[in-house]
């Protein structure tokens, strides 16, 4: 079955930028997902195929998948970006999620 | 605005059934495939089971083949899981969610709250 790697976590200072990878075979061949989950809250769409952001996502949310590793970056890093985020593609019927990194902003 | 909202967890005793549901509001609700998901305590996010718009085509996760039923009244807009002899690895936080796919593509656009099942072991 296909898998997904993410780092358990990430480090950023206040305003600065943060970068999330997520690594699988061939993951440029698919369309990855980003899910950002604050504490006690269920997960929100931030970035949809790649590098699409949903209505009401901010534009310092970006996503590539250019190559492997996929990945999710956050410009000008607010303490409110503290969170939870997680990778998805589909694979097989059915989804395909990363075991998550934890942003902690400094 | 999309709005779902589940209802129907609590605390079982392992064997017991429990029925979840998710109101829906806000879209076309057959238009849209819908999903259950779950987050165990400290976990990360499994796709439980998903339903076709119709209603004719559903998908389990393996550990929960032949316990769980998913099932939809599109006149009502919502959502159901029946879940039957229920384990101790079951415990989670249960998610409603709409799928929408884009070339097979599947992607999770809005999620529910959350209800909270809990199967002491």
């Amino acid at each position: 079955s296909y898998e997904l790697t993410q780092p358990l976590s990430v480090e950023v200072a206040l305003g600065q930028t943060a970068t999330i990878n997520c690594k699988g075979n061939n993951i440029q061949t698919k369309k990855v997902h980003w899910y950002q989950q604050r504490p006690g809250q269920a997960p929100v769409l931030v970035i949809q195929r790649d590098s699409n952001r949903p209505s009401g996502i901010p534009e310092r949310f970006s996503g590539s998948n250019l190559r492997n590793p996929a990945t999710l970056t956050i410009s000008r890093v607010q303490a409110g970006d503290e969170a939870d985020y997680y990778c998805q593609v589909w694979d097989d019927r059915t989804a395909v999620f990363g075991g998550g990194t934890k942003l902690t902003v400094l | 605005q999309v709005q779902l909202v589940e209802s129907g967890g609590g605390l079982v005793k392992p064997g017991g059934s429990l029925r979840l549901s998710c109101a829906a509001s806000g879209f076309p609700f057959s238009d849209f495939y819908m999903s259950w998901l779950r987050q165990a305590p400290g976990k990360g996010l499994e796709c439980v089971s998903y339903i076709s718009s119709t209603g004719s085509a559903t998908y389990y996760t393996d550990s929960v083949t032949g316990r769980f039923t998913i099932s939809r009244d599109n006149a009502k807009t919502s959502l159901y899981l029946q879940m039957d002899n229920l384990r101790a690895d079951d415990t989670a936080v249960y998610y409603c969610a709409r799928r929408r796919d884009y070339g097979g593509n599947s992607v999770f656009d809005f999620w529910g709250q959350g209800t909270l099942v809990t199967v002491p072991s």
